[in-house]
């Protein structure tokens, strides 16, 4: 079956380290993705997307790389904060399906002072 | 302007009770989805509607569940009976267009947990 999965299901990180959460899919089809950060309590937050026809994408303080050939993106934080442990969910949005989105596992972020 | 609201925030109940999950989407949005997390597990789709019609229920666990979304506004989901599997987190979300692109992304609300003991 499809899916959309995480390498590492928890990720602790020292304050002011950078970050950085894998995740893989399987739909070779699959042409645009979606990192969402889920706090505690909350529902999910969009961070950055990227489409199949880039590599790299930069946001503020957020970077999303995305390898068609081996099928897997990566979400780089940088100077990690307190405020970024949250769960973080890679997602494929199948615009063809409705929008619907197909999430992976998640990765649980903690950050220490 | 107000984002995707969800009520009640919080629910426990107890197997084989009956619970009714409310979702109000972003005003003007017609795409309602409806998504679960289970303990520990990804977020999982279960439906999604286009005003008031329902578009994709692929996700629906079972016979237990019920969506509706009367008049294309706001959606209910209805589990009947609860089992104890059915706790979790259920998201609402909604989206002016299918295609999320940047700025014109789906919505999520904070969710409704629900407790089945």
């Amino acid at each position: 079956g499809e899916s959309v999965g995480l390498h590492l299901p928890t990720l602790s990180v020292q304050e002011g380290d950078n970050s950085i959460i894998n995740c893989a899919y399987s739909n070779s089809a699959s042409d645009y993705f979606i990192w969402y950060k889920q706090e505690s309590g909350k529902g999910p937050q969009f961070i950055i997307d990227i489409r199949s026809n880039m590599d790299k994408r930069q946001g503020q303080r957020v970077t999303v790389l995305l390898n068609k050939t081996v099928k897997h993106l990566s979400l780089q934080i940088a100077a990690t904060q307190p405020g970024d442990s949250a769960v973080y969910f890679c997602a494929e949005n199948r615009y063809n399906q409705g929008g619907k989105l197909i999430f992976g596992q998640g990765t649980e972020l903690s950050v220490k002072p | 302007e107000a984002g995707v609201t969800q009520f009640p925030s919080h629910s426990v109940i107890e197997k084989g009770q009956t619970v009714t999950l409310r979702c109000d989407p972003i005003s003007g949005h017609d795409n309602l989805y409806w998504y679960r997390r289970v303990m520990g597990k990804e977020i999982k789709f279960l439906l999604h509607f286009v005003k008031e019609s329902k578009q994709d229920e692929s996700g629906m666990p079972n016979n237990r569940f019920l969506a509706e979304r009367t008049g294309g506004t706001y959606s209910t989901l209805k589990v009947q009976p609860a089992e104890l599997e059915d706790s979790g987190v259920y998201f609402c979300a909604s989206s002016q267009d299918v295609r999320v692109s940047g700025g014109n992304t789906i919505y999520f609300g904070e969710g409704s947990w629900l407790t089945v003991v």
